[in-house]
Order: C-alpha cells, then sequence, then structure tokens
C-alpha cells in the first residue's frame, strides 16, 4: 500500500483550473504535528515547492504562485488537494504531494519525508 | 526567497570513490538544509535533515555537514546504487527552496 498516493496522469488546457487530490493511508492528516505538501518538477528542472497545510487549516504558500494555488485538506477523507488556476504550458511538470513532518530533538527541522509516486500534468489545447 | 546553489551540476566518479557535494545558500540559513536523492522517474527520497542528521535507513555512507551558508554532502564510497541527482533544499524561510541539482554518474 502506497503511503501517498496521487492520480493518474491529467492533461488540462490553457486557462483552465488544475486540481489534484493526494490520498493518504497507513495514517491520518491529523496526526503528528505533519504538514502537507506539493512540489512539482518540470522536465531537466529541480523540484520547486508550492506550498503546504496543517490539518487545521494553516498555510504557506510560494509568493509566485499564492494568487493562483490552493492548497486544502479533507479530514473526513484523510486527503489534501491542490487547485492551481488560469494555467499555461509554464505548467507542465509531475506534481507531487509530500508529508513535511517536524525532525530532530526539538522538532525544529522540517523535512519531506514520504513522497507520493508523482503525477504527470500536461497543460496544452 | 532564498537562492541554493549547488555545485557541480555533474560529476563521474568510479565506484568506491569519495564524492563531494557542495550547496550554498544565499543568506544565513543556519543548519535548517536537507538533503534528498532522486532516481530517474522516482520521487525525491530524504537523506538529510539539520544539514548533519542522517534520516532513519540511510546508509552510513552519506554524510551531511555545514552550517550557515555552506552545505555540503559526502558520500565516502560510491556504491552502484547511488546514481541518481542530489538535491539541497533550504527549510529555514519560506518559500522553501531547492538547489539546481547534482547529476552523479558513473565513469
Amino acid at each position: 500500500q502506497v503511503p501517498l498516493q496521487e492520480p493518474d496522469p491529467r492533461l488540462v488546457k490553457p486557462s483552465q483550473t488544475l486540481s489534484l487530490t493526494c490520498s493518504v493511508s497507513g495514517g491520518s492528516v491529523s496526526g503528528g504535528g505533519y504538514y502537507w505538501s506539493w512540489i512539482r518538477q518540470s522536465a531537466g528542472q529541480g523540484p520547486e515547492w508550492m506550498g503546504r497545510i496543517s490539518a487545521t487549516g494553516n498555510s504557506n504558500y510560494s509568493p509566485s504562485l499564492k494568487s493562483r494555488v490552493t492548497i486544502s485538506v479533507d479530514t473526513s477523507m484523510n486527503t489534501f488537494s491542490l487547485s492551481l488556476k488560469s494555467v499555461t504550458a509554464a505548467d507542465t511538470a509531475v506534481y507531487y504531494c509530500a508529508r513535511d513532518s517536524p525532525h530532530g530533538d526539538s522538532r525544529s527541522y522540517d523535512a519531506l519525508d514520504m513522497w507520493g509516486q508523482g503525477t504527470m500534468v500536461t497543460v496544452s489545447s | 526567497a532564498i537562492q541554493m546553489t549547488q555545485f557541480p551540476s555533474s560529476l563521474s566518479a568510479s565506484v568506491g570513490d569519495r564524492v563531494t557535494i557542495t550547496c550554498r545558500a544565499s543568506q544565513d540559513i543556519r543548519n535548517q538544509l536537507g538533503w534528498y536523492q532522486q532516481k530517474p522517474g522516482k520521487a525525491p527520497r530524504l537523506l538529510v535533515y539539520g544539514a548533519s542528521t542522517l534520516e532513519s535507513g540511510v546508509p552510513s555512507r552519506f554524510r551531511g555537514g555545514g552550517s550557515g551558508t555552506d552545505f555540503t554532502l559526502i558520500i565516502s564510497s560510491l556504491h552502484p546504487d547511488d546514481l541518481a541527482t542530489y538535491y539541497c533544499l533550504q527549510d529555514y524561510n519560506f518559500p522553501w527552496t531547492f538547489g539546481q541539482g547534482t547529476k552523479l554518474d558513473f565513469k
């Protein structure tokens, strides 16, 4: 069983909204002081952190995407979701969901210690 | 946003070699840095957090070091399974930012 399960590849038309949901298994989105994150990676590029949300709804976003991105959590379904508005070809990438968990004796380090398998999103008409 | 610069961008080495990858932050990030390994077609995997602490299950041939602006990931004796691209990630300030990666292949 994959701890973080992402959807199948998506084809989205320019100007539309991309929506992705990550299912969490083997644990609860509400436990452990975790944040739930989205990261994307364009072909041949390094990863780009998009944002994160806690089970209580505290969120942080990348300023470069902030006007277009919303991350939400559904504790009843044990899922979290990404919504990206007004997509263009530049949004074509593999999108990963990941768990951001506190590490260290004082829990002062954030680390992405669990990842989904990635979803290929293509923006094209 | 904090800029993370990694070098070299690519590296060829032989099994058994000692390999050093460097990451430099555009400002002091104390020791809020992680290292990740990504194999082709796979998601990244956490190797090191807090600049120098190995994640559970990571082989001891990996070692992270540094603080402030300069950090290193050292593989003490390269193993065939280490063929991958390595990224640093700062968790000091939002937005978290990754380095552009160091692609490691074998001679």
